[in-house]
Order: structure tokens, then sequence, then C-alpha cells
């Protein structure tokens, strides 16, 4: 099956700063990432839609200047949280679509943010 | 607008068969999918229904009634291991992927 790589898969920060995370499809080229966010107990959100080369598509509320998202390659994605504040926190989990079942999402391992 | 329903919670006993109901009204309909999350984990793929009918994978079973706007996963054989929770979602006439809130699902012993 198709395998997404998240990374880091836990990061704890001070508040104010930046934090970077990588997603990687390692054995298909993704057409299609997306991220999401997911509150304890709560249903996966979707943040936003991303395709190689061009802008994100994010979701209404989700403010595209603090998650900043760069889909460089056919296998890379990347969101930026800058400015990082306590209610950041969360588990941000990316998924990738392009494998040889087309419509299919394959879902990363996911990462928590803690910011103190 | 758009919506996908199914339970809360379930709870079943070990070694028993449950059955996860989904129902789903989307601007159109390009396929259905499951997937199991465990807790603090992040989800992976169970099963993609696109036509009508049965999809049996293992001890997962997955039906799809378009006509109904309706699915189910079926699990046999119930392990301790199949505690988690259980999301439906439908890919609309956009290729949207629609999510419903997942089912918990408990297993006794």
């Amino acid at each position: 099956g198709a395998v997404v790589s998240q990374h880091p898969s836990w990061v704890i920060c001070k508040s104010g700063t930046s934090v970077k995370i990588e997603c990687r499809s390692l054995d298909f080229q993704a057409t299609t990432m997306f991220w999401y966010r997911q509150f304890p107990k709560q249903s996966l959100m979707l943040m936003a839609t991303s395709n190689e080369g061009s802008k994100a598509t994010y979701e209404q509320g989700v403010e595209k200047d603090k998650f900043l998202i760069n889909h460089a390659s056919l296998t890379l994605s990347t969101l930026t949280v800058t400015s990082a504040h306590p209610e950041d926190s969360s588990f941000y989990i990316c998924s990738a679509r392009g494998g040889q079942e087309q419509e299919t999402q394959y879902f990363g391992p996911g990462t928590r943010l803690l910011v103190l | 607008g758009q919506n996908i329903d199914q339970p809360t919670e379930m709870t079943a006993t070990e070694g028993a068969i449950v059955q996860i109901n989904c129902t789903y009204q989307t601007s159109g309909f390009n396929g259905l999918f499951w997937y199991q999350q465990h807790a603090g984990e992040a989800p992976t793929f169970l099963s993609y229904n696109v036509l009508d009918g049965l999809e049996e994978k293992g001890r997962f079973s997955s039906f799809l009634s378009r006509s109904k706007g309706y699915s189910y996963l079926l699990l046999k054989e119930l392990q301790m291991k199949d505690s988690a929770s259980y999301l439906c979602a439908v890919i609309d006439s956009n290729y949207q992927l629609i999510w419903g809130a997942g089912t918990k699902l408990i297993i006794k012993p």
C-alpha cells in the first residue's frame, strides 16, 4: 500500500515560535496533499488542500498567513505554523492522494504540537 | 447542505459481529471510504466502495447502496484491537472528501 511519512511526530515549542511539519509520500507521487487538524475527541478538520506547484486552497476559517503550506514537489508538502500560540496545540495530520488507487487518501502518522 | 450520519458510539463483545451504519446526503457521489482511527493515531484506510454491493476484505466488509445513500461496515470475529473510531467519508461531485464524525467502537471481553 501507499506510505506517507510525517516529521516530526512530536513538537514542543514556546509561544511565538514557528514550527514546520513535513509530509512525504514515500512510494508514490502525490498529486494532491491534504492537511488536517484534530483536537482531542473531535473529528478531523480539513485545513487546506494543496496540489503540487500551485497555491493551497484553505478551508473557511483557516488563516493562510498563519498556516503556510508549500507543496514543492510531488512527494513533499510542508505546513508551517507561524507564531504558534497555545491554542494551536493540536494533532496535525497530512494525507496524500495519487497512488494506484487515485481516489484514496493515505494518511501520515500525524504530528502532535504542544505550544507552551 | 452535505451531511454524513453515523452513530456516535457502539459497544460490542469480543468474538461477536458488529455493523456500523453510515447514511449520507451529498452533492454528487464519487465513492465512499471507511477509515479506522485508534486513539492518538492517524486514520488508516479500510475500504473504498463506488459501486453497489458488498466488498469483503478479511474480517471487515463494506456495503454500499447508492440509491439509499447508505453504507455499512461489518466487523466479524471482533478482537480487542478493533476498539477504535470508524470514520465514514464520501467523495462529492467536486471530488471533495466529506467526513462523518466517526463511530467510537468499544469492544468488551
